[in-house]
């Protein structure tokens, strides 16, 4: 299995400031013939299912605000939310989808 | 809109088989594919298997040997059978339909599961 790990478990930043959550995978998750990372983010709130915000590393996805970016190098991937909002507050997970058993981190905890 | 809707007993004996059913409404389950993941109390997410419309079903091997997931195109259904459960199966299911990619679109809204005598 592909191993996915976040840092930090947890996080408090202030309103207005950066969040960074960082993901990193324990083998390639990059499909040669496309050259496509298979990796997604989800925001999830208490009691909801999550909800993508970024796939193939960096694709925003339609609706999610453009605070939220996405981006890596190499096995190492990073969620970046440029000004933080009362809203953000929730976990994050990455998600590879390259392989079976597709596999989360095991999630990051952001806080105002 | 899609919708999802996930439905079942919330409470299965130790030993015996899970069976829940998501319903989709808004639009037809021939299209996309269809996922399931579970997330214990307060814990992580964890995938559980995808199911295309031509009948093929990837599950999580550490699951596989247990689970099976089927489509009624007739009812718009998705099904989850997981069998000889125990305690460590308890958890919210999620359905949710899967776009390119490992984009879940659409989820429903999660039912709690709990494995007990």
């Amino acid at each position: 299995d592909i191993v996915m790990t976040q840092s930090p478990d947890s996080l408090a930043v202030s309103l207005g400031e950066r969040a960074t959550i960082n993901c990193k995978s324990s083998q390639s998750v990059l499909y040669s013939s496309n050259n496509k990372k298979y990796l997604a983010w989800y925001q999830q709130k208490p009691g909801q299912p999550p909800k993508v915000l970024i796939y193939w590393a960096s694709t925003r996805e339609s609706g999610v605000p453009d605070r939220f970016s996405g981006s890596e190098s190499g096995t190492d991937f990073t969620l970046t939310i440029s000004s933080l909002q009362t809203e953000d507050v929730a976990v994050y997970y990455c998600l590879q989808y390259y392989s079976n058993p597709w596999t989360f981190g095991q999630g990051t905890k952001v806080e105002i | 809109q899609v919708q999802l809707q996930e439905s079942g007993p919330g409470l299965v004996k130790p030993s015996e088989t899970l069976s829940l059913t998501c319903t989709v409404s808004g639009g037809s389950i021939n299209s996309f594919s269809w996922s399931w993941v579970r997330q214990p109390a307060e814990k992580g997410l964890q995938w559980i298997g995808r199911m295309y419309t031509s009948g093929t079903a990837n599950y999580n091997p550490s699951l596989k040997s247990r689970t099976t997931m089927s489509l009624d195109t007739s009812k718009n259904q998705l099904s989850l059978n997981l069998t000889s459960v125990t305690a460590a199966d308890t958890a919210v299911y999620y359905c949710g339909r899967l776009r390119e990619g490992g984009v879940f679109d659409s989820w429903g809204q999660g039912t709690l599961v709990t494995v007990s005598s």
